[in-house]
């Protein structure tokens, strides 16, 4: 498809578990980032690409959470010991360098017990 | 105080409303500034982007930006069931060229 892509749709793990959260950004854009959207929250800021180096990881809300990018493509978001705080939408969005519009995939949906 | 302030609403109105989304901020240095629509379980998309203050329009929709007051609108006029949806603002500030600072965004019904 032509749009940003992530898996899973839907994750629900327990408490204390590692999770895996997969981006597929848009074709040629080569910025990427990952925002968080909790309920009652708004969708907070948690890391952006450029490439494969991360200029800004400052979002990112403790040191259970990780992400890389590789080929300049593909992202993965990791959550180490997840803590029920941690459910969320997980969501990921791609931009042509320097563009200011970004395109949003779809989600992923978080549930840890 | 946060950067970004929204009326989670939710607001209701019946179908040919115009209806009027606003958001009030305190970060002087945001110069970007848009409008998303997320429908449930979906992704943001996004609906108007301006730069600065001023006024834009893209069909039934129009964004004013007043700066001097630190206020952002939506206006949607002739109001369809369709446009029920969650809209959400986003800023950005004129040194950064990534980092969208959201409200929590308002949630629309339009009635039939």
């Amino acid at each position: 498809g032509a749009g940003v892509s992530q898996s899973p749709s839907n994750k629900v793990t327990e408490k204390g578990k590692d999770v895996e959260l997969r981006c597929d950004p848009i074709s040629g854009h080569t910025a990427l980032y990952w925002y968080r959207q909790s309920l009652g929250q708004g969708l907070e800021f948690l890391i952006y690409f450029q490439g494969n180096s991360a200029p800004d990881k400052s979002g990112l809300p403790s040191d259970r959470f990780s992400a890389e990018r590789t080929g300049g493509s593909v992202s993965t978001l990791t959550i180490q010991r997840t803590q029920q705080e941690d459910s969320a939408v997980y969501l990921c969005a791609s931009s042509l360098q320097g563009n200011r519009e970004l395109f949003f995939g779809e989600g992923s949906r978080l549930t840890v017990l | 105080q946060k950067e970004v302030e929204q009326d989670p609403g939710p607001l209701s109105v019946p179908e040919g409303a115009i209806v009027s989304l606003n958001c009030t901020y305190s970060n002087s240095a945001f110069q970007y500034f848009m409008w998303y629509r997320q429908y449930s379980r979906k992704g943001p998309e996004l609906l108007m982007y301006t730069y600065s203050s001023g006024n834009k329009e893209d069909g039934r929709f129009t964004a004013q930006v007043d700066k001097s007051s630190k206020y952002i609108s939506l206006f949607i006029r002739d109001s369809q069931p369709s446009d029920s949806a969650t809209y959400l603002c986003a800023m950005m500030s004129g040194g950064s060229n990534y980092k969208l600072t959201f409200g929590k965004g308002t949630l629309l019904t339009v009635n039939p």
